[in-house]
């Protein structure tokens, strides 16, 4: 069964400091793997979107990096704002029998402090 | 660019009514697909439409159905409502399909009593 872990599963850190979120998976074969910023009952909104063939992205002070040989993904976020307080969410669609569906991890809850 | 949009953005509904949510996906964009969120939980996959038809389907019951229209419009309607079906719906456009860059709307609150 397709599965997409992410740890930690909540984290709290001070205004101005670094953070990494990781995100391991098992769908394979792999066609791409997505990264998330989801506020408080509001919808997703796309932060990066990665092919196998790369293995790092940036979207301002956001840095996912994609280790398609261990299955491992991890989301930076550089000098971290009060804004950056939400929900990041990693999503992995496969190929083959797997195309066109996509595997949502359960998301990781940031909270920035002042 | 217009977004996508989801209406009503709110809906209180009791047991065993039945409800229709409505999806405008980004102009030009064919696929859209219906997600459920509750509280605590990861987005729960419930079907994609492309062009018209259902490409796939989560593990849903019966009582979940959609569709999409020519213009690329989708409904999802859940018919003899259950206090567990209270969650945010979230649909989501797409250009390629559901494993592609999505774009989500900012989600339907249903709240069943």
């Amino acid at each position: 069964k397709n599965q997409v872990e992410q740890s930690p599963q909540s984290l709290i850190i001070l205004e101005g400091k670094n953070c990494t979120l990781q995100c391991n998976y098992t769908v394979s074969p792999f066609s791409n793997l997505r990264w998330y910023k989801q506020d408080t009952g509001r919808g997703p909104v796309s932060l990066t979107i990665m092919t196998f063939s790369e293995n790092t992205k940036s979207n301002g002070r956001y840095t996912a990096t994609l280790d398609a040989d261990t299955k491992q993904s991890s989301l930076h976020i550089t000098a971290s704002q009060l804004s950056d307080s939400a929900s990041y969410i990693c999503v992995v669609s496969g190929l083959d029998t797997n195309a066109g569906k996509s595997t949502f991890g359960d998301g990781t809850t940031l909270t920035v402090k002042p | 660019k217009a977004g996508v949009t989801q209406t009503p953005r709110y809906l209180i509904k009791t047991r065993g009514q039945q409800v229709t949510l409505s999806c405008s996906p980004i102009s030009g964009h064919r696929s859209v697909s219906w997600y459920q969120q509750t509280p605590g939980q990861g987005l729960q996959f419930l079907f994609e439409y492309f062009s018209e038809t259902q490409r796939n389907k989560g593990n849903f019951p019966g009582r979940f159905s959609g569709r999409q229209f020519s213009n690329s419009r989708s409904e999802m309607n859940v018919s003899t409502l259950e206090l567990g079906d209270s969650a945010l719906y979230l649909c989501a456009s797409s250009l390629a399909g559901a494993a592609f860059e999505q774009f989500f709307g900012p989600g339907t609150r249903l709240t069943v009593l």
